[in-house]
């Protein structure tokens, strides 16, 4: 079956620390990937994709997210945390069935100051 | 405005009422989507509409009937709605259907709560 995991609740990194949200996935053929954020009290903004191409890929407001093939992982990072980066953040990967996007359950990232 | 538009944010039904849920998008898109967001689960997707037609429903209960009278406009009609209802209502639009590569542009939600 396909699916997306996101094994961690919730991260904590202090600000100005590298941060990553770990993300990984199961499905057939070639995955598109996705990284979305949710502030409080906000939708879903989304920060970058992978479609093919480079492994690296990067998105807004400083992050990045590396697809790595052979762990079926595609983790969201951040050179230095900053505190209003602070959400909750989703990984998403499109169902090649339904061409639907199957999303993972959230992480929450605190960063403390 | 810009981007995706959600009203209202908060919305407190009982459960014999009927109400609905309005999205409009500013972007030009084609597609059209309801999400319901629950704590700590994954976004559930109910409906998908491309070009105003519905091309997903995920056996989602009668009680909720989406409609779309054009591209850029999406209801939520409500009635008799259980407690486990109660939930986030996210709508979200793309260029096209968001599987095939386009990202989605969500609205900041309508916060649900039947009593």
């Amino acid at each position: 079956a396909q699916s997306v995991a996101q094994p961690e609740d919730q991260v904590n990194v202090a600000e100005g620390n590298p941060l990553t949200v770990k993300c990984t996935y199961s499905v057939s053929g070639n995955p598109y990937l996705f990284w979305y954020v949710q502030y409080p009290n906000r939708g879903l903004q989304f920060l970058l994709k992978y479609i093919t191409g480079d492994n690296l890929v990067k998105g807004s407001y400083g992050f990045e997210a590396e697809f790595n093939k052979s762990q079926t992982s595609f983790h969201l990072k951040k050179p230095s945390a900053l505190v209003s980066d602070s959400a909750l953040y989703f990984c998403a990967v499109r169902d090649i069935i339904n061409y639907q996007l199957i999303w993972g359950a959230g992480t929450k990232l605190i960063i403390k100051p | 405005e810009t981007g995706v538009t959600q009203t209202p944010r908060h919305l407190v039904m009982g459960m014999t009422n009927k109400k609905s849920l309005k999205c409009e998008q500013h972007l030009g898109h084609n597609a059209m989507y309801w999400y319901k967001q629950s704590a700590k689960k994954p976004l559930e997707l109910m409906f998908v509409y491309s070009l105003e037609e519905r091309v997903e429903n995920n056996s989602v209960p009668s009680r909720f009937s989406p409609e779309c009278p054009n591209s850029s406009h999406l209801f939520l009609h409500l009635h008799t709605l259980q407690p486990e209802d109660s939930a986030l209502y996210l709508c979200a639009s793309s260029q096209g259907l968001a599987g095939v590569s386009y990202e989605q542009y969500f609205g900041p939600g309508t916060r649900l709560t039947v009593t």
